[in-house]
């Protein structure tokens, strides 16, 4: 299993600004998950962080609007850029971690940052 | 990369038991069947997973026919708790490319 802590689990930004989310799981993973979970709809992935390389985008998603770090096994932060009301969402960062007898692994999704842009 | 198609949303009254499908015709041969859990301001969770048949956990059953074009996720005696929204996902495992659906929004009615 994987235990996340995000912070800050919500926040208030006004519009132009940028907010960086920190994401920190309790155990070393090869890959850490960013999505984005807008209001009353489903999970989109944003990008793939891997430690060591430059993290993998979705299409729709730059890397000049949502940059990630990814400095260690353990810890990854993304930053949402130039904030407008649009990227009111919430945030969710997620890992993978193998389950005991199973061929595939399961996914562990910390309790995600709620951003309000005004 | 198979798509799911699912119930938008689903009511049930307290102690039902609650079948909810999902369909993904562009299954491939090495691609298991995952469903989550998303309650109000949580993450999602890991409920079960299945290739082919029946697989039972505490939690739930799910049900896959013989061409896996689709699955039902049963949850046994629902309860309030219950009320949450339910994603059915398709992968080989690598969670880089698995694609979250509409999900199922589950009320519970008491």
């Amino acid at each position: 299993s994987a235990v996340i802590s995000q912070k800050p689990s919500r926040d208030i930004c006004q519009r132009g600004t940028s907010l960086t989310i920190q994401c920190q799981v309790d155990s070393q993973v090869t890959m850490m998950f960013w999505y984005r979970q807008q209001p009353g709809q489903s999970l989109t992935l944003i990008a793939t962080a891997n430690q060591g390389s430059e993290a993998t985008y979705e299409s729709g998603f730059v890397i000049d609007k949502f940059p990630i770090s990814r400095p260690n096994l353990t810890f990854s932060t993304l930053t949402v850029s130039n904030m407008s009301p649009e990227d009111s969402s919430i945030y969710l960062c997620s890992v993978e971690a193998p389950r005991e007898g199973a061929v595939t692994g399961e996914l562990f999704f910390g309790e995600g940052s709620r951003l309000t842009v005004l | 990369l198979a798509k799911t198609t699912q119930p938008i949303s689903m009511d049930s009254y307290e102690g039902q038991e609650v079948n909810i499908t999902c369909s993904h015709n562009n299954i491939a041969t090495n691609d298991y069947i995952t469903w989550y859990q998303q309650f109000p301001s949580q993450g999602p969770r890991f409920i079960i997973q299945g290739y082919k048949t029946k697989v039972t956990n505490e939690v739930a059953s799910l049900f896959i026919p013989a061409d896996r074009k689709s699955s039902t996720l049963s949850l046994p005696r629902v309860s309030l708790s219950d009320t949450a929204v339910y994603y059915c996902l398709v992968g080989s495992g690598g969670y880089q490319k698995v694609t979250f659906g509409t999900g199922t929004k589950l009320q519970v009615i008491p």
